[in-house]
């Protein structure tokens, strides 16, 4: 079956840019999560969506960072005025409810700011 | 949040059993003990987990100490394309967000 996906795969940003990263989760998850990725560093929890509750935002670095899924399904990572320091792999996770539940990962989105 | 402690890095040779093992002696009793692994530029994959019995699936094993402190993520027979950063994560209760340390890096020789 389809797994999560992202989109794009790779994005370059200007300094300044604002840039919007796309995941379509699995159907039927409740649980939609974002992680984001520097070079030669495990994954670091950004922010955690059951159906369209923002439940947990706690790892969003800045006000500049925005998540939103707004009808449960598909969610949208929004990076305001990008800096260098955003430059990452972001990764989508998915999952149904639950401490044993699988974290379903899409390929994620490489992102360079310049 | 429970830490976890693994090597940096490991190596084996190709079709030879890997051990690759993980501490974890602040687990509480409620943690899951969650292995994933990150082929190269992929997501993580989940691999397998376990609570206090060993566990078989048909990417690997997960064997557990006694007192759950720590355990050893064992894959049978090491492939090239089990090349790849392994991460034992201990999953919190309720749906948490895992939280990933640096893995061990897995190299596979043919």
């Amino acid at each position: 079956g389809a797994g999560v996906s992202q989109s794009p795969r790779y994005k370059v940003a200007k300094r300044g840019q604002d840039v919007a990263l796309r995941c379509d989760p699995i159907s039927g998850h409740v649980s939609l999560f974002w992680y984001q990725q520097a070079l030669g560093q495990g994954p670091e929890f950004l922010t955690y969506f059951q159906n369209e509750a923002q439940l947990d935002k706690s790892g969003l670095p800045s006000d500049r960072f925005f998540a939103e899924r707004p009808e449960g399904s598909v969610s949208t990572l929004k990076i305001q005025r990008t800096q260098q320091e955003d430059s990452a792999v972001y990764l989508c996770a998915s999952s149904l409810v639950g401490q044993k539940d699988t974290q379903y990962f899409g390929p994620g989105t490489r992102l360079t700011v310049l | 949040d429970a830490k976890t402690t693994q090597p940096n890095s490991m190596e084996s040779n190709e079709e030879e059993p890997v051990h690759l093992p993980c501490n974890h002696s602040t687990i509480s009793g409620t943690d899951y003990i969650h292995w994933y692994r990150q082929l190269p530029s992929q997501g993580p994959e989940y691999v397998i987990h376990g609570l206090t019995s060993n566990v078989n699936n048909r990417m690997a094993s997960l064997a557990i100490a006694e007192d759950r402190k720590s355990s050893t993520l064992i894959l049978h027979r090491a492939t090239l394309r089990d090349a790849a950063v392994y991460y034992c994560i201990l999953r919190e209760s309720g749906n948490t967000p895992l939280v990933f340390g640096k893995g061990t890096r897995l190299s596979v020789i043919a």
